[in-house]
């Protein structure tokens, strides 16, 4: 069946630092990868996505590339703020859209000042 | 501002009872919505998926009669975790889907703690 692996957390780095967050899967067919974040007492919320392999997803400064040879969607950002505190969350879906997703575990993120 | 609630986001109750968590959306009707628990350090996992004014789909693993998800109305889900054990205690989060299409929404979750 369909999984994702995520690296585990939690990550605390300062401000400005750069931020990967690794995450592989394993599913069959064709699957759409998706980053989703969760801030404090909020829902998780879409932050980026792929639907075919080679495709990248970027949105806030947050960057990820579907690598279907290494079976991949690493998250990244160059320069984290405070704001970029939270939880992240890998997912994939069978479907097209984010429909039935299967999670990763979720890396908490901290930036410190 | 949110587009899914839920409600509680804690709730504390005693082995043998049951308890009910909603998940509603606010400005849009929702045709489906997803249960989702995730237990320490482990992944968010699928529980079911329901259609409103019809019966919830569970995933393999996941006791229906346990777990009562109801969808009678375009903005309200419930799940109901019923002669709860400590062994439910665990984070429960819902998606919602509307009319549109792809764009899901996700609630804030809660967190159920079974003494």
């Amino acid at each position: 069946g369909n999984s994702v692996t995520q690296m585990e957390g939690p990550v605390t780095l300062s401000e400005e630092a750069f931020l990967t967050i690794n995450c592989t899967y394993t599913a069959t067919g064709y699957p759409s990868l998706f980053w989703y974040v969760q801030y404090p007492g909020e829902g998780l919320q879409l932050l980026l996505k792929a639907t075919k392999a080679d495709d990248k997803g970027s949105n806030k400064g947050f960057e990820a590339t579907y690598r279907k040879e290494t079976t991949s969607f690493h998250l990244e950002k160059g320069s984290v703020q405070v704001s970029d505190s939270a939880v992240y969350f890998c997912a994939l879906s069978a479907f097209s859209n984010d429909y039935k997703l299967s999670f990763g575990a979720g890396t908490t993120v901290t930036v410190r000042a | 501002g949110a587009v899914v609630s839920q409600h509680p986001s804690r709730v504390i109750c005693k082995s043998g009872t049951s308890v009910k968590i909603e998940c509603r959306s606010l400005d849009f009707q929702a045709t489906t919505m997803f249960w989702y628990r995730q237990f320490p350090k482990q992944s968010l996992m699928l529980m079911a998926t329901s259609n409103e004014g019809s019966k919830a789909t569970y995933e393999q693993g996941v006791e229906k009669d346990k777990f009562l998800i109801n969808h009678a109305s375009l903005t309200l889900s419930t799940l109901t975790v019923t002669s709860a054990h400590p062994e439910d205690s665990s984070f429960y989060i819902c998606s919602a889907g509307g009319l549109s299409g792809n764009t899901i929404y996700f609630g804030e979750g809660s967190w159920l703690t079974v003494v």
